[in-house]
Order: structure tokens, then sequence, then C-alpha cells
């Protein structure tokens, strides 16, 4: 059975500083893995996506990788910025065909 | 494009009733995926519909329930509601089928269970 895990549960940070956010996982059969982004309340917003040929994606100041081997992937946050607080959570697709979810880390930028 | 959309957005029943959801995905999307979040589980996967058939479906108890329009429109039932069906309740739509595709949420519905 798939376990995504997410650690720390929650960080706190001054504005300006480089991130990295860690996922790992403990089936390195996957076929893709998604970072979502959730506020307060609100529903997911889709970050990145990785498919299991690739090892990283980019998006503006986020970066993500994906190292399917070790089973884990790193969301790069450069120069954070407090609209960038927010729970993060990383999802993996693999053999039981469902998106199976970390239970996310609460991200604070303080200004 | 508009985004998906739920309704209502909030709910509040009590133990013993029933409760319908209603998801209508982006215009396009076939495959509806539904999503329940607690503060101790996580999220965790409902099951999803693609051109009104239930491709796939969580370890959920068959109080759960969901059915897909022709429009792609999908709602999900609850029936007998107890105190921990409390949560929120997210859809997802997406283009194709299964949940290896990119992903669109919803805000979600809140429900509470009294």
């Amino acid at each position: 059975k798939q376990e995504v895990t997410q650690i720390p549960a929650a960080l706190s940070v001054p504005e300006g500083e480089n991130l990295v956010l860690n996922c790992s996982f403990t089936d390195s059969a996957i076929y893709n893995l998604q970072w979502f982004r959730q506020d307060p309340g609100k529903g997911l917003t889709s970050l990145l996506l990785i498919q299991s040929s690739q090892r990283e994606q980019t998006s503006g100041r986020l970066n993500a990788s994906l190292d399917k081997s070790s089973g884990r992937s790193t969301l790069y946050i450069a120069a954070s910025q407090p609209g960038d607080s927010a729970t993060y959570l990383c999802a993996v697709y693999g053999g039981s065909e469902k998106l199976v979810f970390g239970k996310g880390m609460k991200l604070t930028v303080n200004p | 494009k508009a985004g998906v959309t739920q309704t209502p957005r909030y709910l509040i029943k009590t133990r013993g009733q029933q409760v319908t959801l209603s998801c209508s995905p982006i215009s396009g999307h076939r495959s509806v995926s539904w999503y329940q979040q607690t503060p101790g589980q996580g999220l965790q996967f409902l099951f999803e519909y693609f051109s009104e058939t239930q491709r796939n479906k969580g370890n959920f108890p068959g109080r759960f329930s969901g059915r897909q329009f022709s429009n792609s429109r999908s709602e999900m039932n609850v029936s007998t509601l107890e105190l921990g069906d409390s949560a929120l309740y997210l859809c997802a739509s997406s283009s194709l089928a299964g949940t290896y595709n990119e992903q669109f949420f919803g805000p979600g519905t809140r429900l509470t269970v009294l």
C-alpha cells in the first residue's frame, strides 16, 4: 500500500528565504507525482506535475524534482513571499489507479 | 474558462440524515473525482467517474455513492450520516480518465454533522 509522507508538518520562515519542501513515498512504482497548494478553507491548486520519466519541472519560482529510486520529491520555492503561505501537498499516482496524498506541510512566510 | 464549481459550499446536517453534494467540472472535462479531507486522515479518494461510469472507488462504506450525468456534472450522496462524516468534500475534474492526469479542484463543500 502506497504511503506518502511530508515532514515537517509545519514550517515558519522569514520572507526572502529559499525553501525546500520534502515528500517521500513508499512504492517507487509511480506514474507521476503532483504538488498542490491549499489556502485555508479552499480547494487545491495544482502547482506542478512530474511524470515518472522526468526528473524535474519548473514554474516561475517553483521547481520540483523527482527521484523515483529513492522514493523522494522536493519542491523548491525561491525567494519566499508572504503570499506563499499555504499548505502544500504532494500526491502520487501508481498501481492503485488513485491519487494518494501526503498530509501536507503548512508553510508560513513572515514579512 | 470557468473553474470547477461545487454546491453548496457549506452544509449542516444531523446524524441519520442523508446529503447530496454537487460538482460541475470545467467545460469539456469528462472525468470527475471526489475526495474527503479531514484533519486526521488527510485527503482520501472516494471515487472517479468518467462518461457516466464509475472507474474507480476508494475504501469507503456503501453509504457513500455517486453518479455522473451526461453533461459531466456529478453528484455525491452520503446516507445515514455519522459524526465522522464531517469533512471538506472536494471534487476535481480532468480532461481525460484517470486521476494521474492533472486534476483541477473545486473549492469544496464543508459538511458538518451534528
